[in-house]
């Protein structure tokens, strides 16, 4: 593993169902993120967490929970997609918080169905 | 409300020299990034400015002017490798990040 790898990278959910995006990094990072890009639209926040242990909402939090276990890991989890869910998720990471730049994963394209 | 302007999508030709826009208008202001994105790529960093004035790095130039919320990119001697999004951040009072919604830059031979 070099830098942040996200799985899966691509996923068709029918709605209703429960999903869990896995993002893992092998840099070290205190913070990690969870963003969506929509066409037309700049990256959006879901949710952060500066530091193990501790999680924030972001810009678009509500349908999605995350949790931050350990250093290495920050999975997303939809409880119960709806379409409006539809985008390509990207998970960061920052060595800084805040003012750090960001390493992002490869994105996960999910379709909601 | 936090606002981020960039053009949507900009032509230019092989060898020729871009300027990509950011406007913005945000709550207090504590850097801007510009990120590179290839489609169907992850978004890579490219510059960070806090301070007025430019920054340079090869054929990537960044300039900011704070007291007129404004920024450009400046690509030099264009490849069609450049051919991407360029995404302009800021970084508010909170120390947020505001995303634009990019530029679609188009290079061609």
């Amino acid at each position: 593993i070099a830098g942040i790898t996200q799985a899966p990278t691509s996923q068709i959910l029918a709605a209703g169902r429960r999903m869990t995006l896995r993002c893992t990094q092998d840099m070290r990072h205190n913070a990690m993120y969870w963003y969506r890009q929509d066409l037309g639209l700049g990256l959006r926040l879901i949710h952060y967490s500066n530091t193990a242990g501790t999680t924030g909402k972001g810009e678009v939090p509500d349908g999605y929970s995350v949790s931050r276990a350990n250093t290495d890991d920050f999975p997303l989890t939809l409880a119960s997609a709806v379409p409006s869910q539809t985008s390509v998720y990207f998970c960061a990471s920052s060595g800084t918080t805040n003012t750090g730049e960001l390493f992002f994963g490869e994105g996960s394209r999910l379709t909601v169905l | 409300g936090q606002n981020i302007d960039q053009p949507t999508e900009m032509t230019a030709t092989e060898g020729a020299i871009v300027q990509i826009n950011c406007t913005y208008q945000t709550s207090g202001f504590n850097g801007l990034f510009w990120y590179q994105q290839h489609a169907g790529e992850a978004p890579t960093f490219l510059s960070y400015n806090v301070l007025d004035g430019l920054e340079e790095k090869g054929r990537f130039s960044s300039f900011l002017s704070r007291s007129k919320g404004y920024s450009y990119l400046l690509l030099k001697e264009l490849q069609m490798k450049d051919s991407a999004s360029y995404l302009c951040a800021v970084i508010d009072s909170n120390y947020q990040l505001i995303w634009g919604a990019g530029t679609k830059l188009i290079i061609k031979p």
